[in-house]
């Protein structure tokens, strides 16, 4: 059974820093890219990050391009997220999906997390 | 940056069927897929690939897309559909969803 678990969210105050984790089991993790969505409360789903299988390929949704940096351990079979300089608009839940391909680019994802809550505020 | 346009509500009755659009410039040219999202749960997708249908999701869900739109449809729309239903393709190094829409089922 495939499973992601993500991890590290929290309450952070504006300007400062976090590391999102999401464990991945049931599947052979070097074989796939890998996403970051997240979904701010009531609104809709927006694209953070994408890593390919071998991190050979790392794209950033426009928002976060510059302080958010994906990265990914096919030894530890993890996916990470590490959001530098957060804002108040950072504040979403944060998902971590499989992607069907091992590039990121015109697949979609089969299997997502349950998300881990990041909240921005002072 | 390339925009997707999805009308934010659809209602329709138990029975009948949901078309649910997603517009884009050329999106007849991308791969759309289609993801459900009930209050409380992650994302699942119902349709890839612009018609493909992964197992366990009911033929009553099928996609279409040309031109400058996407189609998700619904049809013998039941209660358990009702949730939101997002589009999503990928343009020039950036995957791209669309607004989201709450399918109603009166």
């Amino acid at each position: 059974e495939v499973q992601l678990v993500e991890s590290g969210g929290g309450l952070v105050q504006p300007g400062r820093s976090l590391r999102l984790s999401c464990a991945a089991s049931g599947f052979t993790f070097d074989n796939y890219a890998m996403h970051w969505v997240r979904q701010a409360p009531g609104k809709g789903l927006e694209w953070v990050s994408g890593i390919s299988w071998n991190s050979g390929n790392i794209g950033y949704g426009d928002s976060v391009k510059g302080r958010f940096t994906s990265s990914r351990d096919n030894a530890k079979n993890s996916l990470y997220l590490q959001m530098n300089s957060l804002r108040a608009e950072d504040t979403a839940l944060y998902y971590c999906a499989k992607d069907i391909n091992r590039g990121i680019g015109s697949g979609h994802s089969d299997y997502w997390g349950q998300g881990t809550l990041v909240t921005v505020s002072s | 940056s390339y925009v997707l346009t999805q009308p934010p509500s659809v209602s329709v009755a138990p029975g009948k069927t949901a078309s649910i659009t997603c517009g884009g410039n050329n999106i007849g040219s991308k791969s759309v897929h289609w993801y459900q999202q009930k209050p409380g749960q992650a994302p699942v997708v119902v349709i890839f690939y612009d018609s493909e249908r992964p197992s366990g999701i009911p033929e009553r869900f099928s996609g279409s897309n040309s031109g400058n739109t996407a189609t998700l449809t619904i049809s013998r729309v039941e209660a358990g559909d009702e949730a939101d239903y997002s589009c999503q393709v990928w343009d020039t190094s950036s995957l791209v969803f669309g607004g989201g829409t709450k399918l109603t089922v009166l």
